[in-house]
């Protein structure tokens, strides 16, 4: 079945270091591609999406490219604040399904 | 944008008794709920799928006996934990759609059964 990989956290980084949290998918078809943020004592938000191959996701200067040739989403960003400090998830829906697959989480930790 | 509420944010039981949590849209009417379960360093794993005024859709493995859900109306939905278990101990969180399909996740609800 559908399934998605996130690298493992803990992460933490300084004020204005480079974000990459990687994400790998496996899933038949083209599935649609999200990436959720949940900040302390708030629910999953959307972040960001990619709804077909070499389509480019962006908000909050964080950015991810659905590559389909390495079934990658990875999630970017050029210089973190201590605000990006959360909870983030890759989650797909396959091609055709209304259900999101998600990753684990990667806890992100931004010290100032 | 839209708010899903859930309450309790954290509950503590002992083993043997039900824990129920409420998912609640506050200012728009949700024809269809999802609750999640996640374990340590594994993923939000979907539960069931529950669409008003009919029975919920469970995944499979989860059992439905214990874990039963009641969508009462456009705004509120309910998962009680029967004859909870230290091997419940999780993180349940709910989501609601629109009906220009967008999802809204409430904040979760982290169950530790002693």
């Amino acid at each position: 079945g559908d399934s998605v990989t996130q690298m493992e956290g803990p992460v933490t980084l300084s004020e204005e270091a480079f974000l990459t949290i990687n994400c790998t998918y496996t899933a038949t078809g083209y599935p649609s591609l999200f990436w959720y943020v949940q900040y302390p004592g708030e629910g999953l938000q959307l972040l960001l999406k990619a709804t077909k191959a070499d389509d480019k996701g962006s908000n909050k200067g964080f950015e991810a490219t659905y590559r389909k040739e390495t079934t990658s989403f990875h999630l970017e960003k050029g210089s973190v604040q201590v605000s990006d400090s959360a909870v983030y998830f890759c989650a797909l829906t396959g091609q055709g399904a209304q259900k999101l697959v998600f990753g684990q989480g990667t806890r992100l930790t931004i010290n100032p | 944008g839209a708010v899903v509420s859930q309450h309790p944010s954290r509950v503590i039981c002992k083993s043997g008794t039900s824990v129920k949590i409420e998912c609640r849209s506050l200012d728009f009417q949700a024809t269809t709920m999802f609750w999640y379960r996640q374990f340590p360093k594994q993923s939000l794993m979907l539960m069931a799928t529950s669409n008003e005024g009919s029975k919920a859709t469970y995944e499979q493995g989860v059992e439905k006996d214990k874990f039963l859900i009641n969508h009462a109306s456009l705004t509120l939905s309910t998962l009680t934990v029967t004859s909870a278990h230290p091997e419940d101990s999780s993180f349940y969180i709910c989501s609601a759609r629109t009906g220009g399909e967008k999802l809204f996740f409430g904040s979760g609800t982290q169950l530790s059964v002693l």
